[in-house]
């Protein structure tokens, strides 16, 4: 049972290029979620998703989209990145709603944008 | 406009000492109030939850109180040791979203 998992642990990007981050989960829980978290800032939520075909806006969802195609993969775009989407990203699952129950949280990716 | 504030500075006590946490909001109702432990380099770990109807909650050498009048929880860490040296992050429950705290760092001396 490995969890949450996320890939790369690292990545730099110039300005302009796209990537995705991904994120799996093997608890077959059907809420995920990606957050960013910035220094001196708590975790801010990016996009949500509450089963497969489902997703919705956090609380700064600019510049990136997602997918939910499976209950296992939820990955993050980034259409066009910019320096102000230097952070490090962290991926979720819970096996309710968030907030009722507890959120198993993925080991991050850490991301410079140049 | 929402808000939810921990101790802004960090923590440093000595070992055996009790650590108290605090975190205050505002604007927000929530129905659930959890906390989390971070290490660095590493993603939130899950430790508490507390609901609204309760006061206080305990696990092992942590307790969380919730005063949904005074819009406050405290977190406590009783005979502390230095590995309980971490990040530790409040969250609200709100519109089946969690909204965090920034957190307060924890230093426990030996």
């Amino acid at each position: 049972n490995a969890g949450v998992t996320q890939t790369p642990k690292f990545q730099v990007l110039k300005t302009g290029q796209s990537m995705t981050l991904q994120c799996a989960q093997d608890m077959n829980h059907e809420y995920m979620s990606w957050y960013r978290q910035d220094p001196g800032m708590g975790l801010r939520l990016i996009h949500y998703s509450v089963g497969a075909g489902i997703t919705d806006q956090g609380e700064v969802p600019n510049g990136y989209n997602v997918s939910r195609s499976t209950t296992e993969d939820f990955p993050l775009r980034l259409l066009s990145a910019a320096p102000s989407q230097t952070s490090v990203y962290f991926c979720a699952s819970t096996a309710g709603l968030a907030g009722v129950h507890e959120q198993y949280f993925g080991p991050g990716t850490r991301l410079t944008v140049t | 406009s929402q808000k939810i504030e921990q101790n802004s500075e960090a923590l440093n006590i000595q070992e055996g000492k009790t650590a108290t946490l605090t975190c205050n909001y505002t604007n927000y109702s929530p129905a659930y109030l959890q906390w989390y432990r971070q290490d660095p380099g590493r993603g939130p770990v899950f430790l508490l939850l507390i609901r609204e109807n309760e006061k206080e909650k305990r696990k092992e050498r942590l307790k969380v109180t919730f005063d949904t009048t005074l819009k406050q929880s405290l977190f406590h860490i009783t005979a502390s040791q230095p590995a309980d040296s971490a990040t530790y992050l409040c969250a609200l429950a709100n519109d089946y979203k969690l909204s965090f705290g920034a957190g307060t760092t924890v230093t426990v001396r030996a």
